[in-house]
């Protein structure tokens, strides 16, 4: 595609619901960012995909979020049994050297 | 260990003032790449510039310009003749080599008052 696609754009959940994110990254490009941004704040390094290495996930703030990359392309953040403070925009971006693009993120709040 | 430092958290000027966002980086490598991007208020992050380590020519796009210094480890970016549609956040980032994962900094909120 012509950019980042995220899906959806904006997610309203109950506490201790489990939320699915996806992001469709740049077509070729083999690296693939996730990040989460709370209101007013800068931007928290959640997991990063790289070709086909073991992703870095030491980023991911607790056991109840994962994420996975199907294929070295579509990725999926999850997070289980939501809590209030996931509440923020959820980023993903994708590079295929150096330079990440962004997707428009997705807001989730929990309820 | 690489990191990004953006000590200015807020900033604002008056229209049509000059405003320079500080960043300081720090890398174990020879090779590095550096970035900064604006994130204005409707949330997108925007691509602005790449440098590499190995060109330390400053870097002028219109009323925006780009001072690398390997010396001082710092990246800073100039805006001239600021606009209100310049106020965002703008974040300053470093990627090691091109397996590493960019690393941002905090981020300035720059504020253009009319």
């Amino acid at each position: 595609g012509a950019g980042v696609s995220q899906s959806p754009s904006n997610k309203v959940t109950e506490k201790g619901k489990d939320v699915e994110l996806r992001c469709d990254p740049i077509s070729g490009h083999t690296a693939l960012y996730w990040y989460r941004q709370s209101l007013g704040q800068g931007l928290e390094f959640l997991i990063y995909f790289q070709g086909n290495s073991a992703p870095d996930k030491s980023g991911l703030p607790s056991d109840r979020f994962s994420a996975e990359r199907t294929g070295g392309s579509v990725s999926t953040l999850t997070i289980q049994r939501t809590q209030q403070e996931d509440s923020a925009v959820y980023l993903c971006a994708s590079s295929l050297f150096d330079e990440a693009f962004f997707g428009q993120g997705t807001r989730l709040t929990v309820v | 260990a690489q990191k990004v430092t953006q000590a200015q958290t807020e900033i604002s000027v008056v229209e049509k003032e000059d405003v320079t966002l500080d960043c300081v980086y720090e890398t174990r490598d020879t090779t590095y790449y550096l970035f900064w991007y604006k994130q204005p208020p409707s949330g997108e992050l925007v691509f602005l510039i790449r440098r590499n380590s190995f060109d330390e020519q400053n870097e002028i796009s219109g009323r925006y310009s780009w001072n690398f210094q390997k010396s001082t480890s710092s990246f800073n970016f100039t805006i001239t003749a600021s606009q209100v549609v310049d106020s965002a956040v703008y974040f300053c980032a470093l990627i090691q080599n091109r397996d590493d994962k960019i690393i941002f900094g905090k981020g300035t909120r720059l504020h253009i008052l009319p």
